[in-house]
């Protein structure tokens, strides 16, 4: 596609509910990444994906984070049993190689937890 | 791990000053780092990537130059108009795992 796709834009959940969220890169783009930014924060760095390497997940915050990713295309980024402290608006990135490329993000998906 | 620290975090200046941003980072074994402008509501626009052989890069307004050894990136912005109001994001790859990391960033305000 044109450009880095997030969905939903916008999720208001219930405490404890889960929810899924997706990101389509762009087109040849190897790399992929999720972020989260919490209000009036800076990038919190959360799961790298590298074409069909072993992702990094050293950034995810609980085992109740997850995200997948199937060979260079869609990622879901999965939070179960959500927390008010997971309100936050959810980035990802991608990037047509592993090093020295400009990563592209798109609009994010807000998430509210009430 | 790879911290990064922006300053300042914020600034306000008239309309036409030149202004420096600055950051810094921990970890010195980095491919690249790259300067983002993030505008309230919306996602993030790469401005400049410097790989680690280089010292600066030039775009428009924008000069951005970078130190490795002492972990240390400076972004110039020249002739400051109102329109480069936003929040300026410091963020370095490293060459460790790919990982890109990112700064608190600095909030600008220029005042017409």
């Amino acid at each position: 596609g044109a450009g880095v796709s997030q969905s939903p834009s916008n999720k208001v959940t219930e405490k404890g509910k889960d929810v899924e969220l997706r990101c389509d890169p762009i087109s040849g783009h190897t790399a992929l990444y999720w972020y989260r930014q919490r209000l009036g924060q800076g990038l919190e760095f959360l799961i790298y994906f590298q074409g069909n390497s072993a992702p990094d997940k050293s950034g995810l915050p609980s085992d109740r984070f997850s995200a997948e990713r199937t060979g260079e295309s869609v990622s879901t980024l999965t939070i179960q049993r959500t927390q008010q402290e997971d309100s936050a608006v959810y980035l990802c990135a991608s990037t047509r190689d592993r090093a020295n490329e400009k990563l592209f993000f798109g609009s994010g998906t807000q998430l509210s937890v009430l | 791990k790879q911290e990064v620290t922006q300053i300042p975090a914020a600034l306000s200046v008239p309309e036409g000053e030149n202004l420096v941003l600055n950051c810094s980072f921990t970890d010195s074994a980095i491919y690249n780092l790259q300067w983002f402008r993030q505008d309230p509501g919306k996602g993030l626009t790469s401005l400049l990537l410097i790989q680690s052989s280089q010292r600066e890069q030039t775009s428009g307004r924008l000069n951005a130059s970078l130190d490795k050894s002492s972990g240390r990136s400076t972004l110039y912005i020249a002739a400051s108009q109102p329109g480069d109001s936003a929040t300026y994001l410091c963020a370095p790859q490293g060459a460790g795992g790919f990982k890109t990391i990112f700064g608190a960033g600095t909030r600008l305000f220029v005042k017409a």
